[in-house]
């Protein structure tokens, strides 16, 4: 079945420092969304990609999808502690239902 | 706007005893999907539904699993008999269109002891 992997599981920053983590499909994907999980909390949607190479910017967050549209990219410059969380990409296969296909996500401390 | 409201947010249940969790999404959204998350895991998706059809049920267990989203009420997510392996956070999410962004309720934290 189709895929959607997030490595590592954990990354540990310190703050100020800039974070780059990657999302990688086994198929290509009509679209992909990136949510962010507090600690105890529920995730919240952050943003949509839909076209081949698109860029994205929110703040000190960029987001890019590649030009097969396997991948993805977040990007967050200058970390700060409210970063903190665990950021989950999802990928919607085309014809597949619209479900998405969650990866198990990268959670981000941040050292102060 | 009200957001995705879950209900109960924690539900202690005995092993064998029945769950339901109930989720009522945003306003104006027909698409509900429910996923279950497991500590330091991701969402593993169970099933999508569109009001009063279950479009996709592949992430769900054949047996004491099952999902209803009536056209009145809320979306319930039922588990029969429940066991210890279902412990976990089940959260909902609603969409107002297919393959959108999805805003996810708060969950459902279910222990069974």
């Amino acid at each position: 079945g189709q895929q959607v992997m997030q490595i590592p599981q954990y990354q540990h920053v310190q703050e100020g420092e800039d974070f780059t983590t990657y999302c990688n499909s086994s198929t290509t994907l009509s679209n992909i969304q990136w949510y962010k999980q507090r600690p105890g909390g529920h995730p919240v949607f952050l943003i949509q990609l839909v076209k081949s190479g698109e860029v994205k910017k929110q703040k000190r967050l960029t987001f890019q999808f590649g030009e097969a549209k396997k991948n993805s990219s977040l990007h967050i410059t200058a970390t700060q502690t409210t970063d903190v969380g665990t950021y989950f990409c999802a990928g919607e296969v085309a014809g597949a239902n619209s479900k998405l296909t969650f990866g198990k996500g990268i959670t981000l401390s941040v050292r102060p | 706007n009200a957001g995705v409201m879950q209900n109960p947010r924690h539900l202690v249940r005995r092993r064998g005893q029945e769950a339901r969790l109930r989720c009522s999404p945003m306003k104006g959204h027909s698409h509900v999907y429910w996923y279950r998350q497991l500590p330091e895991e991701g969402l593993k998706f169970m099933v999508y539904l569109q009001k009063e059809n279950i479009i996709d049920e592949s992430g769900m267990p054949k047996e004491r699993f099952s999902a209803e989203f009536p056209k009145e009420g809320p979306s319930i997510l039922r588990i029969q008999q429940v066991v210890r392996g279902d412990s976990a956070a089940y959260f909902c999410a609603s969409s107002p269109y297919a393959a959108g962004e999805q805003y996810f309720g708060p969950g459902t934290r279910l222990t069974v002891t």
